[in-house]
């Protein structure tokens, strides 16, 4: 079954800094892989997402990600975070294998910015 | 677009009883739908998806009978808690995806927050 793990449980830092949150991947195959985003008291919001072609996405609000199949890795970068970057960021990527196209999410980041 | 909604967004309730919860796809129609459970400071953990029109498929260590999901059309699916219990109490997610789009994107609601006394 696919797995996703994120590498960072809590990021802190200072407004300017810049963001790498770590995601990796188990399934081999052909995935389909998501950030989502989560403010506090809002509900989940897509960030980017990869399906096929360029490996470097960009996203909603300066955020990127750059898909590397022979490390099973989507990363999710910025290069410079603000106070409003303040959420909890998750991981996912598609599982096709039962039928119906699952999300499976990694246990997502906390990122708390600094002003 | 693509606005997906809950009802009630928070409910507290006796432990015995039962509590239905709403999911509805507002501009669009959904093919699917999906329930999550999101425990405190965790992920969100898929416990169902369910089709318009079929039965649910529950993921592995979800009690279909205590989960009750009900597809009925193409905007609306609902949760049914019954006979909850304190170790119930959680944040429920649903999502939908959207009919006749090719990729896999889901659209999440905001979530409702179970508490059960």
């Amino acid at each position: 079954a696919q797995s996703v793990s994120q590498h960072n449980h809590h990021v802190i830092l200072s407004e300017a800094a810049s963001l790498e949150l770590g995601c990796n991947y188990s399934y081999g195959g052909t995935v389909n892989l998501f950030w989502y985003v989560q403010y506090p008291g809002q509900h989940l919001q897509l960030l980017l997402k990869y399906f096929s072609g360029d490996p470097l996405v960009k996203g909603i609000k300066g955020f990127e990600a750059e898909f590397i199949k022979s490390k099973f890795s989507f990363n999710l970068r910025k290069p410079s975070v603000q106070w409003s970057d303040t959420a909890e960021y998750f991981c996912a990527v598609n599982d096709g294998s039962s039928g119906y196209n699952k999300l499976i999410f990694g246990a997502g980041t906390r990122l708390a910015v600094h002003p | 677009g693509a606005v997906v909604s809950q009802h009630p967004s928070r409910v507290i309730c006796k432990s015995g009883t039962s509590v239905k919860i709403e999911c509805r796809s507002l501009d669009f129609q959904a093919t699917t739908m999906f329930w999550y459970r999101q425990f405190p400071k965790q992920s969100l953990m898929l416990m169902a998806t369910s089709n318009e029109g079929s039965k649910a498929t529950y993921e592995q260590g979800v009690e279909k009978d205590k989960f009750l999901i009900n597809h009925a059309s193409l905007t609306l699916s609902t949760l049914t808690v019954t006979s909850a219990h304190p170790e119930d109490s959680s944040f429920y997610i649903c999502s939908a995806r959207m009919v006749g789009v090719a990729y896999y994107e889901q659209y999440f609601g905001p979530g409702t927050r179970l508490t059960v006394t």
